[in-house]
């Protein structure tokens, strides 16, 4: 299977800052199956880029994807109030599909 | 828009059975891969278990055997028969859809919770 490491594990940072979530996998992933999610406590995950650097439709600008091979990069360029919450890295390359263990957003 | 609506979700003793129901809005229900991911309480995602608009299947290790992925294109439902529970799969399960292009999971129900004990 291929494992998904997310660096790093929680982070704390203040509104307006940029702020960058690693991911990185076990084995070379093709980008179009890099994806990128955001969960609000008690809520269902939300897409917000797919193929490493596609942004969803909806999903603000300040969101930004990047990487290819194993090393993958999600930055929000200025942060909002409502950007302090968990993300996840997923890889949808393998019929056996990851996420990675999350990233915690603290103000 | 599509929406996705779980059902089935309880309390459940340990070797029990349960059976979860995802209704998807919509007309499209037929040409898109489904998927079942879950969250244990405090803990991150896990994808359990996927069904292609063909109904191949594939499963997480750890639920193999003992849980099943259906669809019925007829009624615009997925549904997920677990049985053998355990304790550890106290969880959030949520179903979600898998776009054509990339495979990622653009919409997402809102959850329905199963918990598995004595």
């Amino acid at each position: 299977d291929i494992q998904l490491t997310q660096s790093p594990s929680s982070l704390s940072a203040s509104v307006g800052d940029r702020v960058t979530i690693t991911c990185r996998a076990s084995q070379t992933i093709t980008t179009s199956y890099l994806h990128w999610y955001q969960q609000k406590s008690g809520k269902a995950p939300k897409l917000l880029i797919y193929a490493a650097s596609t942004l969803q439709s909806g999903v603000p600008s300040r969101f930004s994807g990047s990487g290819s091979g194993t090393d993958f990069t999600l930055t929000i360029s200025s942060l909002q109030p409502e950007d302090f919450t968990t993300y996840y890295c997923q890889q949808s390359y393998s019929t056996q599909i990851t996420f990675g263990q999350g990233t915690r957003l603290e103000i | 828009e599509v929406q996705l609506v779980e059902s089935g979700g309880g309390l459940v003793q340990p070797g029990g059975s349960l059976r979860l129901s995802c209704a998807a809005s919509g007309n499209t229900f037929r040409i898109y891969s489904m998927n079942w991911v879950r969250q244990a309480p405090g803990k991150g995602l896990e994808w359990i278990s996927y069904i292609s608009s063909s109904a191949t299947t594939h499963y997480v290790d750890s639920v193999k055997g003992r849980f099943t992925i259906s669809r019925d294109n007829a009624k615009n439902s997925l549904y997920l028969q677990m049985n053998s529970l355990r304790a550890e799969d106290t969880a959030v399960y949520y179903c979600a859809r898998m776009t054509i292009s990339s495979d990622a999971f653009d919409i997402w129900g809102q959850g329905t919770m199963v918990t598995v004990s004595s």
